[in-house]
């Protein structure tokens, strides 16, 4: 049973350009949270979908940053026009709704 | 706002010894997850106790939970160098989007 799957593991984007972060969640799970990590932080709540609906997105910065979980497909987090303040890790998490939280091993985003 | 707080940011032992640390958080939860991370990894659920708990074990770990304290404690007894990694303990808000909200951690390095 594959754990939470995410792609690609490291990315490097210049100023301006898009990002693009994939998570497959767990088989059997319909919830996807997206959390951001600076470096000696913990990590920080960004969005909360399920499938075709976005439920807690209050975590997220207003511009530039967009969530979506499709009928079909991955999750994906983009972030448009990336600063160098967008340099993080990024995680994903699935569940199935009872509680406990399956992290994959997260998306490094450079941005030079 | 912060809502975990690990004590102590950074905690170094002897392998064998025990290490204890401890969150503590603001609001009611409906549960407290305690996870680990490998510098540069992802993260890894260890334990999740619910609101009406007040101490779970699992293999050498060892949770408590004080919601009238709101404070949650982490023990590891007999550690091993395997065990250097930083810990996080994060809150799942009563009433909120079952978002998770994480403390800024604690270090752990065991000296073998």
């Amino acid at each position: 049973n594959a754990g939470v799957m995410q792609n690609p593991r490291h990315l490097v984007r210049r100023r301006g350009q898009e990002a693009r972060l994939r998570c497959s969640p767990m088989k059997g799970h319909s919830h996807v949270y997206w959390y951001r990590q600076l470096p000696e932080e913990g990590l920080k709540f960004m969005v909360y979908l399920q499938k075709e609906n976005i439920i807690d997105e209050s975590g997220m910065p207003k511009e530039r940053f967009s969530a979506e979980f499709p009928k079909e497909g991955p999750s994906i987090l983009r972030i448009q026009q990336v600063v160098r303040g967008d340099s993080a890790a990024y995680f994903c998490a699935s569940s199935q709704g009872l509680d406990t939280q399956y992290f994959g091993p997260g998306t490094r985003l450079t941005v030079l | 706002s912060q809502q975990g707080e690990e004590d102590p940011q950074a905690l170094s032992i002897q392998e064998g010894e025990n290490a204890t640390m401890n969150c503590s958080y603001k609001t009611s939860i409906n549960n407290l997850q305690w996870y680990r991370q490998n510098s540069g990894r992802g993260l890894v659920h260890l334990i999740l106790i619910r609101s009406n708990e007040r101490e779970k074990h699992s293999g050498r770990l060892r949770v408590t939970l004080d919601t009238s304290k709101k404070s949650s404690s982490l023990l590891i007894t007999a550690s091993r160098a395997a065990d250097t990694a930083s810990y996080f303990c994060a809150t799942e808000e009563k009433g909120g989007s079952e978002k998770l909200v994480f403390g800024k951690g604690t270090k752990l390095t065991v000296n073998p």
